[in-house]
């Protein structure tokens, strides 16, 4: 059974701080890497992706992928009352168009 | 805008009625996904459609089947709602050479 692990949460982080958001996946095979933002009664929307090792940085996100020890993080740096939501992330496969397991999210806060 | 779109986006069905829910892309995307997403829970694959190849998962009842008439529209039918099959349901999309799903605004489904 391929498992994606996060930590349920709540994240409780002061407005301005960095939020640190953590996944451990279970397939070694897993090559794409996601992470969603889904605010309370919508759908997830992408907000990152990695495919390789190491960081990769878009504004105010960085994604961090380890694949040998089957981990990504994810970074929120100056955190925004507006980041208040839950993280989802998920793992596929090679082709982007390989189906995506999903964790089951961290709730983030951000308190003023 | 290009984009998927799910109707309707609140749903009420009556135990045992047969209900049908709809998605529509303009993406023009290969693969076509549904799942199932109950509160704090990750969102779960029932069964996706890659072009008209039809892939359904072990563990998706026997009471949710899908159709696919044409690579715009993708449909879920639920022939005998339960209680336990209240849900948000989520209709997603995807390419070769996109990164990610692009979700639909989702159905939220509720059996009285």
């Amino acid at each position: 059974q391929k498992e994606v692990e996060q930590n349920s949460g709540p994240l409780s982080v002061p407005e301005g701080a960095i939020a640190s958001l953590n996944c451990t996946y279970s397939d070694r095979g897993s090559q794409s890497f996601f992470w969603y933002r889904q605010y309370s009664g919508k759908s997830p929307e992408l907000i990152m992706f990695i495919y390789s090792n190491g960081d990769k940085e878009d504004g105010r996100f960085t994604a961090q992928l380890n694949k040998a020890s089957q981990y990504v993080s994810l970074l929120i740096r100056d955190s925004q009352p507006s980041d208040s939501a839950t993280y989802l992330c998920a793992v596929g496969g090679y082709s982007s168009a390989s189906k995506i397991i999903f964790g089951s999210g961290t709730r983030l806060s951000i308190r003023p | 805008d290009a984009m998927v779109i799910q109707n309707p986006r609140y749903q009420v069905t009556q135990f045992g009625k047969p209900v049908t829910l709809s998605c529509s892309q303009t993406l023009n995307h290969n693969v076509m996904y549904w799942y199932q997403q109950k509160s704090s829970q990750a969102p779960k694959l029932l069964f996706h459609y890659y072009d008209k190849d039809f892939n359904n998962e072990a563990d998706t009842p026997d009471n949710f089947q899908s159709r696919r008439p044409n690579t715009s529209f993708c449909f879920l039918d639920i022939r005998s709602p339960g209680l336990g099959d209240a849900a948000m349901y989520l209709c997603a999309t995807s390419s070769p050479g996109t990164s990610g799903y692009t979700f639909g605004s989702g159905t939220r489904l509720t059996v009285v």
